[in-house]
């Protein structure tokens, strides 16, 4: 069974410009959650979609959004990039709402930012 | 905001030690979790640990969990060079259910 996938695997752009990021989840979980990992700051929370709707939000600027669509994948969108938004961006799912086992997570996208 | 704090930050042993990794958290919790990521890699998850237990044992690893003194330890008995990861806590308090994560003990063991 094939687990997260995230695309791209790496991603270059300069100041100004949009990314995209996208995520598959596990096939039958229903809840995505995007992670940044920035250099030295660890893992902060992004984003979390359950059944298409956003459930949580982590402390980010509104040029962080993203949706999740009717078969459950996801993407993450980052308008206007700064340079401090360079980082592994990590996907992650699980069973649905209000399941507190384990997340499952992608390799990641490494976004930089030029 | 970090719930969890890994200490100490960076470990380094040889092969065929014990490695003992320690985790702080600020509020109460459902459960307490540890991954572990290789380089620049996506987390797996090794265990998972609930409120009202105190200790858990998966294959080489052991978690213990107090609650009233809001830590967590991850032992890993025995060590390989594969073992060679960045370890993270992550804490499930239960509002709006999101996993929040320390910024990791690096773990390098060696040969």
């Amino acid at each position: 069974e094939a687990g997260v996938t995230q695309s791209p695997t790496h991603l270059i752009k300069t100041r100004g410009q949009q990314a995209t990021l996208r995520c598959s989840p596990i096939s039958g979980h229903t809840s995505v959650y995007w992670y940044q990992q920035a250099l030295g700051l660890g893992l902060q929370f992004l984003l979390w979609y359950d059944e298409g709707e956003e459930r949580n939000r982590g402390n980010f600027p509104p040029r962080f959004s993203g949706r999740q669509f009717p078969n459950y994948s996801s993407e993450l969108n980052v308008n206007a990039l700064e340079l401090e938004d360079s980082a592994l961006y990590l996907c992650a799912s699980s069973l649905g709402q209000g399941s507190t086992g384990e997340l499952f997570f992608g390799e990641g996208s490494r976004l930089t930012v030029l | 905001s970090q719930q969890g704090e890994e200490d100490p930050q960076a470990l380094s042993i040889q092969e065929g030690e014990n490695a003992t990794m320690n985790c702080s958290y600020k509020t109460s919790i459902n459960n307490l979790q540890w991954y572990r990521q290789n380089s620049g890699r996506g987390l797996v998850h090794l265990i998972l640990i609930r409120s009202n237990e105190r200790e858990k044992h998966s294959g080489r690893l052991r978690v213990t969990l107090d609650t009233s003194k809001k830590s967590s330890s991850l032992l890993i008995t025995a060590s390989r060079a594969a073992d060679t990861a960045s370890y993270f806590c992550a804490t499930d308090s239960g509002s709006n259910y999101k996993l929040t994560f320390g910024k990791g003990t690096l773990l390098t063991v060696n040969p």
